[in-house]
């Protein structure tokens, strides 16, 4: 079974340019989770879905950050402008969504980003 | 809200030697607890789960856990450290919405 698909690995950019990862889950997980690994740091969620809806996205810093899944499957991750606290590892997430109890995440290898 | 503790940042063990990795929680109604390992430049893997039942948990690699209700710890255990294993260990605790929250990790490093 192929785990969580994830794109670049590595991405350098300069502050204030725009940056886009992408995240393929494994097949049938309904829920897909992105979060932010700041060096030093355990993974913040910063956006959760449920099939092409936002479950929980109150960490997600919108004035710059956004994401979307909109057949339910891929879901992809901008940053706009980035700023040089950005730079971190962006995991993607999925599980599968059971409507009971809590349902084992499966990671993706993430996305280094480096804002210079 | 849920929050996860790992007091010790960095810890050295020699290979062979036993380890143990502390976890504090916080959650108000029976958590579900995990451990995850994370090797230069991986995503994280699974070591052990804890949902309920049996407080002494047997994970991959060796390792196990033990969940303490009445410390609201979930230490991570193993009795004979390996070179491979170092790696940075983070406990996670999670909700029936399955959101996760990690703790900040503990970095491990095996002396020869």
């Amino acid at each position: 079974e192929a785990g969580v698909a994830q794109s670049p690995r590595y991405k350098i950019i300069e502050k204030r340019q725009s940056v886009a990862f992408w995240c393929n889950p494994i097949s049938g997980h309904a829920t897909l989770y992105w979060y932010q690994q700041i060096l030093g740091q355990g993974p913040k969620l910063l956006i959760q879905f449920q099939n092409n809806g936002v479950v929980d996205d109150s960490q997600l810093p919108k004035d710059r950050f956004s994401a979307e899944r909109l057949k339910g499957v891929d879901s992809t991750l901008k940053i706009q402008p980035a700023k040089l606290e950005d730079s971190a590892v962006y995991l993607c997430a999925s599980s599968l969504s059971t409507g009971g109890g809590y349902n084992e995440q499966f990671f993706g290898p993430g996305t280094r980003l480096t804002v210079l | 809200a849920q929050s996860v503790t790992q007091p010790d940042i960095h810890i050295t063990v020699s290979e062979g030697a036993s380890l143990e990795l502390r976890c504090n929680y916080s959650y108000g109604a029976t958590p579900y607890l995990f451990w995850y390992v994370q090797s230069p430049g991986q995503g994280l893997q699974l070591l052990l789960k804890y949902f309920s039942g049996d407080t002494l948990v047997q994970g991959i690699k060796g390792f196990e856990a033990e969940f303490k209700r009445s410390q609201s710890s979930f230490n991570l255990r193993k009795p004979s450290v390996h070179w491979s294993d170092a790696a940075e260990y983070f406990c996670a605790v999670g909700n029936a919405g399955n959101m996760l929250t990690f703790g900040g990790g503990t970095r491990l490093m095996v002396k020869p």
